[in-house]
């Protein structure tokens, strides 16, 4: 079976430019969350999607969005990057919405790399 | 708003050494709690999960945690380390519907 993939793996970009993140989930998982890492520090919720609607929004600015498609991949886009926003970008996968099961864990992506000049 | 806490962002220990990492949240309600490790090159991986019930949780690779709520913490242990344990470790809880919130990590060497 297929992890969670993302793409692409590093990607350098400049101060207000806009960038698009990838992430297919696990076969048969409908919810997809994208975490930011910032060097140092642990990682920092987002967005959660699922079943293509937003179900829960991070203290992230505006410029950060997202969205999930009818085969349950997704997007995240940042617009007028700044270079704090230079991180790991994570995508998780699980098949359900919340935690209440114990076996909805989060599966991680290796992430998406994004250098901001 | 909830927030973790670990304790040390270092540790350094030779091989077979006991490992203790403290993890600390604040939230007075139900948790769920978890262990993720990251190793040099690779993404996160879950190592343990707390979600109801025995409060001791075995996971992956000898690892284990104990929930105890009247301290709001959730260390992990391992009686004996590997230099194949040296890794980043995050613990992280879930309390709100659908987020997890990490501690900063604990980025273990372990010296052969």
């Amino acid at each position: 079976d297929a992890g969670v993939t993302q793409s692409p793996t590093h990607l350098i970009k400049t101060r207000g430019q806009h960038v698009t993140l990838r992430c297919s989930p696990i076969s048969g998982h409908k919810s997809v969350s994208w975490y930011q890492q910032v060097l140092g520090q642990g990682p920092q919720f987002i967005f959660q999607y699922y079943e293509k609607e937003e179900r829960g929004r991070g203290n992230f600015p505006d410029r950060f969005s997202a969205r999930q498609f009818p085969n349950y991949s997704s997007e995240l886009n940042v617009n007028a990057l700044l270079l704090g926003d230079s991180a790991l970008y994570l995508c998780a996968s699980s098949f359900y919405r919340a935690y209440s099961s114990g076996a909805n864990v989060l599966t991680f992506g290796a992430g998406s790399r994004l250098t901001v000049l | 708003a909830q927030s973790v806490s670990q304790h040390n962002h270092h540790v350094i220990l030779s091989e077979a050494a006991s490992l203790e990492l403290g993890c600390n949240y604040s939230y007075g309600g139900t948790v769920n709690l978890f262990w993720y490790v990251q190793y040099p090159g690779q993404h996160l991986q879950l190592l343990l999960k707390y979600f109801s019930g025995d409060p001791l949780v075995k996971g992956i690779k000898g690892f284990e945690a104990e929930f105890i709520k009247s301290k709001f913490s959730f260390n992990l242990r391992k009686p004996s380390v590997q230099w194949s344990d040296t890794a980043e470790y995050f613990c992280a809880v879930n309390a709100d519907g659908n987020k997890l919130v990490f501690g900063a990590g604990t980025i273990l060497r372990v010296k052969s």
